[in-house]
Protein backbone atom coordinates (compact mmCIF):
# COMPACT_ATOMS: atom_id res chain seq x y z
CA UNK A 1 0.00 0.00 0.00
CA UNK A 2 1.06 2.96 -1.17
CA UNK A 3 2.44 5.80 2.16
CA UNK A 4 3.60 8.52 2.99
CA UNK A 5 4.50 8.90 7.05
CA UNK A 6 6.10 12.21 8.56
CA UNK A 7 7.58 12.92 11.71
CA UNK A 8 7.66 14.74 14.32
CA UNK A 9 3.65 14.74 14.10
CA UNK A 10 4.15 18.21 15.99
CA UNK A 11 7.20 20.08 17.08
CA UNK A 12 7.86 23.83 19.06
CA UNK A 13 11.01 25.62 18.52
CA UNK A 14 12.17 28.99 19.89
CA UNK A 15 12.67 31.37 17.03
CA UNK A 16 16.31 31.59 15.09
CA UNK A 17 16.50 28.00 15.45
CA UNK A 18 16.88 25.70 12.79
CA UNK A 19 14.65 22.00 12.91
CA UNK A 20 14.40 18.67 10.73
CA UNK A 21 10.98 17.65 9.70
CA UNK A 22 10.96 13.99 8.39
CA UNK A 23 8.68 12.05 5.47
CA UNK A 24 9.17 8.48 4.92
CA UNK A 25 7.02 6.96 1.80
CA UNK A 26 6.42 3.41 0.52
CA UNK A 27 4.82 4.46 -3.15
CA UNK A 28 6.88 2.63 -5.82
CA UNK A 29 7.18 3.61 -8.12
CA UNK A 30 8.55 6.56 -7.11
CA UNK A 31 8.17 10.15 -9.63
CA UNK A 32 8.16 13.00 -7.51
CA UNK A 33 8.09 14.28 -3.88
CA UNK A 34 7.51 17.49 -3.02
CA UNK A 35 6.61 19.20 0.45
CA UNK A 36 4.04 21.75 0.55
CA UNK A 37 3.34 24.47 3.44
CA UNK A 38 -0.30 24.89 5.07
CA UNK A 39 -0.43 28.00 6.82
CA UNK A 40 -3.71 27.65 9.37
CA UNK A 41 -6.87 28.32 7.46
CA UNK A 42 -5.49 28.43 4.36
CA UNK A 43 -4.68 26.12 1.43
CA UNK A 44 -1.43 23.88 0.80
CA UNK A 45 1.19 26.05 -0.64
CA UNK A 46 4.51 24.36 -2.90
CA UNK A 47 7.82 24.79 -0.98
CA UNK A 48 9.82 22.53 -2.90
CA UNK A 49 9.61 19.96 -5.47
CA UNK A 50 12.52 16.63 -6.24
CA UNK A 51 12.65 13.57 -8.76
CA UNK A 52 14.38 11.02 -8.39
CA UNK A 53 17.65 12.36 -9.00
CA UNK A 54 17.65 14.85 -7.38
CA UNK A 55 18.84 14.85 -3.60
CA UNK A 56 18.84 18.00 -2.69
CA UNK A 57 16.69 21.28 -3.09
CA UNK A 58 16.31 25.20 -1.86
CA UNK A 59 13.96 27.51 -1.26
CA UNK A 60 15.34 30.44 0.46
CA UNK A 61 15.60 28.87 4.46
CA UNK A 62 14.11 25.50 3.77
CA UNK A 63 16.47 22.83 2.05
CA UNK A 64 14.53 19.52 1.05
CA UNK A 65 17.07 16.50 1.06
CA UNK A 66 15.46 13.22 -1.02
CA UNK A 67 17.07 9.74 -0.59
CA UNK A 68 15.17 7.44 -3.26
CA UNK A 69 17.44 4.40 -2.02
CA UNK A 70 15.82 4.23 1.66
CA UNK A 71 12.83 6.29 0.28
CA UNK A 72 13.22 9.01 3.30
CA UNK A 73 12.98 12.66 2.51
CA UNK A 74 14.04 15.66 5.08
CA UNK A 75 13.27 19.60 5.13
CA UNK A 76 15.42 21.58 6.80
CA UNK A 77 14.38 25.28 8.40
CA UNK A 78 17.12 27.57 9.12
CA UNK A 79 16.91 30.06 11.60
CA UNK A 80 13.11 29.62 11.97
CA UNK A 81 10.92 32.81 12.39
CA UNK A 82 7.45 33.28 13.58
CA UNK A 83 5.66 32.76 10.18
CA UNK A 84 6.80 29.67 10.09
CA UNK A 85 4.48 28.40 12.06
CA UNK A 86 2.47 25.83 10.15
CA UNK A 87 1.32 22.57 9.04
CA UNK A 88 4.42 20.90 6.41
CA UNK A 89 2.76 18.25 4.64
CA UNK A 90 5.08 15.47 2.25
CA UNK A 91 3.62 14.54 -0.82
CA UNK A 92 4.46 11.95 -2.89
CA UNK A 93 3.45 11.02 -6.27
CA UNK A 94 3.95 8.05 -7.85
CA UNK A 95 5.28 7.15 -11.58
CA UNK A 96 1.94 6.12 -12.90
CA UNK A 97 -0.97 8.24 -12.72
CA UNK A 98 -1.84 11.44 -11.37
CA UNK A 99 -2.27 10.42 -7.72
CA UNK A 100 -0.38 11.72 -5.21
CA UNK A 101 -0.17 10.76 -1.43
CA UNK A 102 -0.37 12.80 1.02
CA UNK A 103 1.10 12.38 4.89
CA UNK A 104 -0.60 14.07 7.65
CA UNK A 105 1.86 17.07 7.81
CA UNK A 106 4.26 18.09 10.90
CA UNK A 107 2.80 20.92 12.88
CA UNK A 108 5.34 23.62 13.60
CA UNK A 109 4.81 25.82 16.31
CA UNK A 110 7.75 28.78 16.39
CA UNK A 111 7.68 30.67 19.58
CA UNK A 112 9.20 33.92 20.60
CA UNK B 1 -2.88 36.51 -10.76
CA UNK B 2 -5.83 35.79 -8.55
CA UNK B 3 -5.36 32.32 -6.62
CA UNK B 4 -8.34 29.85 -6.72
CA UNK B 5 -11.30 31.32 -4.59
CA UNK B 6 -13.75 29.20 -2.49
CA UNK B 7 -16.87 29.84 -0.70
CA UNK B 8 -18.44 29.98 1.55
CA UNK B 9 -15.31 29.92 3.86
CA UNK B 10 -17.04 28.49 6.56
CA UNK B 11 -20.34 26.43 7.10
CA UNK B 12 -22.35 25.08 9.85
CA UNK B 13 -25.24 23.06 8.85
CA UNK B 14 -27.50 20.17 11.06
CA UNK B 15 -26.74 16.77 9.73
CA UNK B 16 -29.39 15.63 7.06
CA UNK B 17 -28.94 18.83 5.56
CA UNK B 18 -27.51 19.67 2.13
CA UNK B 19 -24.77 22.11 1.85
CA UNK B 20 -22.72 22.99 -1.58
CA UNK B 21 -19.42 24.77 -1.98
CA UNK B 22 -18.37 26.51 -4.87
CA UNK B 23 -14.69 26.77 -6.25
CA UNK B 24 -13.44 29.24 -9.19
CA UNK B 25 -9.91 27.87 -10.47
CA UNK B 26 -6.85 29.61 -11.55
CA UNK B 27 -7.82 31.20 -14.88
CA UNK B 28 -6.66 29.23 -17.85
CA UNK B 29 -6.06 26.23 -15.23
CA UNK B 30 -7.58 22.83 -16.66
CA UNK B 31 -7.12 20.34 -14.21
CA UNK B 32 -9.57 21.07 -11.08
CA UNK B 33 -9.72 19.04 -7.95
CA UNK B 34 -11.72 18.55 -4.76
CA UNK B 35 -10.38 17.65 -1.64
CA UNK B 36 -10.97 16.37 1.93
CA UNK B 37 -9.08 17.76 4.94
CA UNK B 38 -9.61 15.77 8.27
CA UNK B 39 -8.42 17.41 11.36
CA UNK B 40 -4.68 16.53 11.86
CA UNK B 41 -4.88 14.99 8.35
CA UNK B 42 -3.53 15.80 5.11
CA UNK B 43 -5.93 15.85 1.81
CA UNK B 44 -7.59 13.10 0.43
CA UNK B 45 -8.42 13.24 -3.25
CA UNK B 46 -12.47 12.97 -3.73
CA UNK B 47 -12.27 14.43 -7.30
CA UNK B 48 -10.20 15.09 -10.25
CA UNK B 49 -11.50 17.24 -13.55
CA UNK B 50 -9.96 17.60 -16.31
CA UNK B 51 -11.57 20.58 -18.28
CA UNK B 52 -15.46 19.46 -17.56
CA UNK B 53 -14.91 15.64 -17.21
CA UNK B 54 -14.57 14.03 -14.04
CA UNK B 55 -11.39 11.55 -14.89
CA UNK B 56 -11.12 10.22 -11.14
CA UNK B 57 -14.33 10.30 -8.84
CA UNK B 58 -12.75 6.77 -7.16
CA UNK B 59 -12.87 8.01 -3.54
CA UNK B 60 -16.14 10.34 -4.19
CA UNK B 61 -19.10 8.52 -2.03
CA UNK B 62 -21.87 8.66 -5.04
CA UNK B 63 -24.59 7.80 -2.07
CA UNK B 64 -24.48 11.46 -1.08
CA UNK B 65 -21.80 13.71 -2.84
CA UNK B 66 -21.97 14.89 -6.13
CA UNK B 67 -19.76 17.25 -7.77
CA UNK B 68 -20.11 19.33 -11.26
CA UNK B 69 -18.21 21.55 -13.31
CA UNK B 70 -19.78 23.13 -15.88
CA UNK B 71 -18.03 24.66 -18.90
CA UNK B 72 -15.24 23.58 -17.58
CA UNK B 73 -14.36 26.22 -15.11
CA UNK B 74 -16.18 26.96 -12.18
CA UNK B 75 -17.09 23.89 -10.13
CA UNK B 76 -19.49 23.23 -7.40
CA UNK B 77 -19.25 19.90 -4.65
CA UNK B 78 -22.71 19.11 -3.04
CA UNK B 79 -23.75 17.00 -0.03
CA UNK B 80 -27.04 15.48 0.71
CA UNK B 81 -27.58 14.52 2.97
CA UNK B 82 -24.73 15.67 5.57
CA UNK B 83 -23.82 13.11 8.08
CA UNK B 84 -21.71 14.18 11.16
CA UNK B 85 -18.56 12.44 9.80
CA UNK B 86 -18.44 14.97 6.78
CA UNK B 87 -17.38 17.72 9.07
CA UNK B 88 -14.10 18.73 7.56
CA UNK B 89 -12.29 21.28 5.52
CA UNK B 90 -12.98 20.72 1.68
CA UNK B 91 -9.97 22.10 -0.53
CA UNK B 92 -10.41 23.34 -4.21
CA UNK B 93 -7.07 23.21 -6.06
CA UNK B 94 -6.24 23.32 -10.09
CA UNK B 95 -3.65 23.13 -11.75
CA UNK B 96 -2.29 24.41 -15.54
CA UNK B 97 -2.80 21.03 -17.68
CA UNK B 98 -3.28 17.29 -17.55
CA UNK B 99 0.03 16.40 -15.99
CA UNK B 100 1.28 19.69 -14.78
CA UNK B 101 2.22 18.51 -11.14
CA UNK B 102 1.64 22.24 -9.61
CA UNK B 103 -1.02 22.44 -7.50
CA UNK B 104 -2.33 25.56 -6.72
CA UNK B 105 -5.11 24.95 -3.41
CA UNK B 106 -8.22 27.27 -2.27
CA UNK B 107 -8.32 28.51 1.24
CA UNK B 108 -11.08 25.98 1.96
CA UNK B 109 -14.45 25.67 2.92
CA UNK B 110 -14.70 24.34 7.03
CA UNK B 111 -17.47 22.26 7.55
CA UNK B 112 -19.24 21.52 10.79
CA UNK B 113 -21.97 19.38 10.71
CA UNK B 114 -23.78 19.52 13.92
Amino acid sequence: KNQVEQSPQSLIILEGKNCTLQCNYTVSPFSNLRWYKQDTGRGPVSLTIMTFSENTKSNGRYTATLDADTKQSSLHITASQLSDSASYICVVRGEYGNKLVFGAGTILRVKS
Amino acid sequence: EAGVVQSPRYKIIEKKQPVAFWCNPISGHNTLYWYRQNLGQGPELLIRYENEEAVDDSQLPKDRFSAERLKGVDSTLKIQPAELGDSAVYLCASSPGTFQETQYFGPGTRLLVL
